[in-house]
C-alpha cells in the first residue's frame, strides 16, 4: 500500500473552510484515497474515500489532484466538534489486502 | 442500525493478569478486525478475519494474544498475560467484504496495565 504524509497539525477558525493536505506520490491506479478522523477517546470515523474524481457528501468534500498524487479534504465550515486527527489512507480497492494502514494524521484544532 | 459494539469500554488491570475484549460487528459484516492503537500513533492491524477465518494474523504477538471469531460473527481477543506495553485501545472494526468496502470501528476497549 502507498505511503501518505500529512502535515501533523493545522490551526482553523470556526465557520471557516478548512481544507487538509495529503500527499500520496507513490499512489497505484487501483488504490482509493480514503479519510477518517478520531475524535479525542473515540474510534476512528469514516468521512470520505475516492479514485480520481472529486467528490462529495454531507460531511466533507474530497479533491483529487488529476495526476492523483495529493488530494485535499474540505470542512466547509469547521466547527469545534471538528477538532480531531485526519487520516489520510490510501487502499487497494480489490484483491484480499482490505486493511487500513494508519500513518501520523493531521491533528486540527478549530478555534472559536 | 446499530455500529460495531465493543466491551468492555475500559478496563484497568495487573500485568500478568488475563483481558478479554468482546466485539460484536455491524450486522452482516463478514470480516472483522482488530487493531490496536498506541498514545499519539495510528492504529496498526493485529488481525483480520473472513467469516471465522482468520485471514492475516501477521501482527498478533501470538505468545500472549489470542482472538477467535465463532460463527464469523462476534470475535473476542484476548491477552495472557498482560504486560505494561499492552496498555492500548483496542479497536474493533468491520466491513461488507474486504474489496473496498468501508471499514466502521467501534468505540475502543482502553485497557491500562499497572
Amino acid at each position: 500500500d502507498a505511503k501518505t504524509t500529512q502535515p501533523p497539525s493545522m490551526d482553523c477558525a470556526e465557520g471557516r473552510a478548512a481544507n487538509l493536505p495529503c500527499n500520496h506520490s507513490t499512489i497505484s491506479g487501483n488504490e482509493y484515497v480514503y479519510w477518517y478522523r478520531q475524535i479525542h477517546s473515540q474510534g476512528p470515523q469514516y468521512i470520505i474515500h475516492g479514485l480520481k474524481n472529486n467528490e462529495t457528501n454531507e460531511m466533507a468534500s474530497l479533491i483529487i489532484t488529476e495526476d492523483r498524487k495529493s488530494s485535499t479534504l474540505i470542512l466547509p465550515h469547521a466547527t469545534l466538534r471538528d477538532t480531531a486527527v485526519y487520516y489520510c489512507i490510501v487502499r487497494v480497492a480489490s484483491g484480499n489486502t482490505g486493511k487500513l494502514i494508519f500513518g501520523q494524521g493531521t491533528t486540527l484544532q478549530v478555534k472559536p | 442500525e446499530a455500529g460495531v459494539v465493543q466491551s468492555p469500554r475500559y478496563k484497568i488491570i495487573e500485568k500478568k493478569q488475563p483481558v478479554a475484549f468482546w466485539c460484536n460487528p455491524i450486522s452482516g459484516h463478514n470480516t472483522l478486525y482488530w487493531y490496536r492503537q498506541n498514545l499519539g500513533q495510528g492504529p496498526e492491524l493485529l488481525i483480520r478475519y473472513e467469516n471465522e477465518e482468520a485471514v492475516d494474523d501477521s501482527q498478533l504477538p501470538k505468545d500472549r494474544f489470542s482472538a477467535e471469531r465463532l460463527k464469523g460473527v462476534d470475535s473476542t481477543l484476548k491477552i495472557q498475560p498482560a504486560e505494561l506495553g499492552d496498555s492500548a485501545v483496542y479497536l474493533c472494526a468491520s466491513s461488507l467484504g474486504i474489496s473496498g468496502n468501508t471499514i466502521y470501528f467501534g468505540e475502543g476497549s482502553w485497557l491500562t496495565v499497572v
